[in-house]
């Protein structure tokens, strides 16, 4: 069993730019959620993507959008990025509708550093 | 968003067991509970979650207060493998999972 990927593991871009960061989901989970981690602080929740349509979402502005791919694996982009946008972005995924046991797995994150 | 407390940092001597407290006054009646850890440099990982019975895994049990206002994650046994960031989360229907700082654990050798 393959667990959740992502890609890059680094990343540095400057103000202004567009970042594109990659997630592979675990086999068999059909949902993905996406976490912005600051240093020192817990993960934040993003959006979280179920069956290609987006299913929720946290407290961020629309520069901050997602796809999800009929293999379920997913992408999140940030357009005009912002010194405050530094930090470690994490993928998670699940499996909706088998009852309410339904664990997050963790990817490893992207460290997303903006100049 | 429902709160969790948490102590910010607590310490525990190795192969004794540790007791992770957490408040949740304001929980409601759907909320479980949720227990994550972050290791060093990786992701988070689930440790244990629970309506209102409390439960034992291979990583440890979840005591729930009756009324629900407070549980409490124990390890029975640390190891210094068990050194980790732990959150308890209160996860809403809609399956977000709302983190709050967490408490930094500790292991003395």
């Amino acid at each position: 069993e393959t667990g959740v990927t992502q890609s890059p593991t680094h990343l540095i871009k400057t103000r202004g730019q567009q970042v594109t960061l990659r997630c592979s989901s675990q086999s068999g989970h059909n949902t993905v959620s996406w976490y912005q981690q600051a240093l020192g602080q817990g993960p934040q929740f993003i959006f979280q993507y179920y069956r290609e349509e987006e299913n929720g979402r946290g407290n961020f502005p629309p520069r901050f959008s997602g796809l999800q791919f009929p293999n379920y694996s997913s992408e999140l982009n940030v357009n005009a990025l912002e010194l405050d946008d530094s930090a470690l972005y994490l993928c998670a995924s699940s499996s909706k509708g088998q009852g309410n046991y339904n664990e997050q797995f963790f990817g490893p994150g992207t460290r997303l550093t903006v100049l | 968003d429902a709160k969790t407390t948490q102590p910010n940092s607590m310490e525990s001597n190795e192969e004794e067991p540790v007791h992770l407290p957490c408040n949740h006054s304001t929980i409601s009646g759907t909320d479980y509970i949720h227990w994550y850890r972050q290791l060093p440099s990786q992701g988070p990982e689930y440790v244990i979650h629970g309506l209102t019975s409390n439960v034992n895994n291979r990583m440890a049990s979840l005591a729930i207060a009756e009324d629900r206002k407070s549980s409490t994650l124990i390890l029975h046994r640390a190891t210094l493998r068990d050194a980790a960031v732990y959150y308890c989360i209160l996860r809403e229907r809609n399956e977000k999972l709302t983190f709050g700082t967490g408490t930094r654990l500790t292991i003395i050798p």
